[in-house]
């Protein structure tokens, strides 16, 4: 069935620091990817999301290509913040058209 | 990680009636719960946040009267879809907060609306 993967927090890096959380899934057809942040004491909030293969998608920063050969949705920032600290979730939406299938979340934490 | 359970997992009801969904914490508290909605091929939206003993919270465009929300202790939240009618029929997903920094998820629940 369908399954992301994510890898595991937390992440702990400096200001300005270089930011890749990996994501891999497995799927069958096409599904759209998505990276959902959630700050400390919010809602999820959507970040960026990519619906078909070599897509990117980008927000804040943030940037995410999708890449079907390797079946990675990897997100990625230059330069972090310390207001970029939150739990990053990857998803992607299964065959059901309901349901997202979730990564279990990666908290990341940025150091002044 | 600290487990949410939402139940049902699966609902089908008929028209003009209303459904119960609950969220439960099972080894945490969590004064804080949210509620999502998933369109067909959209991402999830918030609908809500669930303060315990205190009033919900609604987003912009949610009908309060049509999605009643209990959070009547610190382990549990429902959602309440009155008159339901197929436009309602969603997946719907609960969070938790778990020390105000960390969401756990249900599982979801899918209701079809007939």
């Amino acid at each position: 069935g369908n399954s992301v993967t994510q890898m595991e927090g937390p992440v702990t890096l400096s200001e300005e620091a270089f930011l890749t959380i990996n994501c891999t899934y497995t799927a069958t057809g096409y599904p759209s990817l998505f990276w959902y942040v959630q700050y400390p004491g919010e809602g999820l909030q959507l970040l960026l999301k990519a619906t078909k293969a070599d897509d990117k998608g980008s927000n804040k920063g943030f940037e995410a290509t999708y890449r079907k050969e390797t079946t990675s949705f990897h997100l990625e920032k230059g330069s972090v913040q310390v207001s970029d600290s939150a739990v990053y979730f990857c998803a992607l939406d299964g065959d059901s058209n309901y349901q997202l299938i979730w990564g279990a979340g990666t908290k990341l934490i940025i150091k002044p | 990680g600290a487990v949410v359970s939402q139940h049902p997992s699966r609902v089908i009801c008929k028209s003009g009636t209303s459904v119960k969904i609950e969220c439960r914490s099972l080894d945490f508290q969590a004064t804080t719960m949210f509620w999502y909605r998933q369109f067909p091929k959209k991402s999830l939206m918030l609908m809500a946040t669930s303060n315990e003993g205190s009033k919900a919270t609604y987003e912009q465009g949610v009908e309060k009267d049509k999605f009643l929300i209990n959070h009547a202790s610190l382990t549990l939240s429902t959602l309440t879809v009155t008159s339901a009618h197929p436009e309602d029929s969603s997946f719907y997903i609960c969070s938790a907060l778990s020390g105000n920094t960390e969401a756990f998820f249900g599982q979801g629940t899918r209701l079809t609306v007939v």
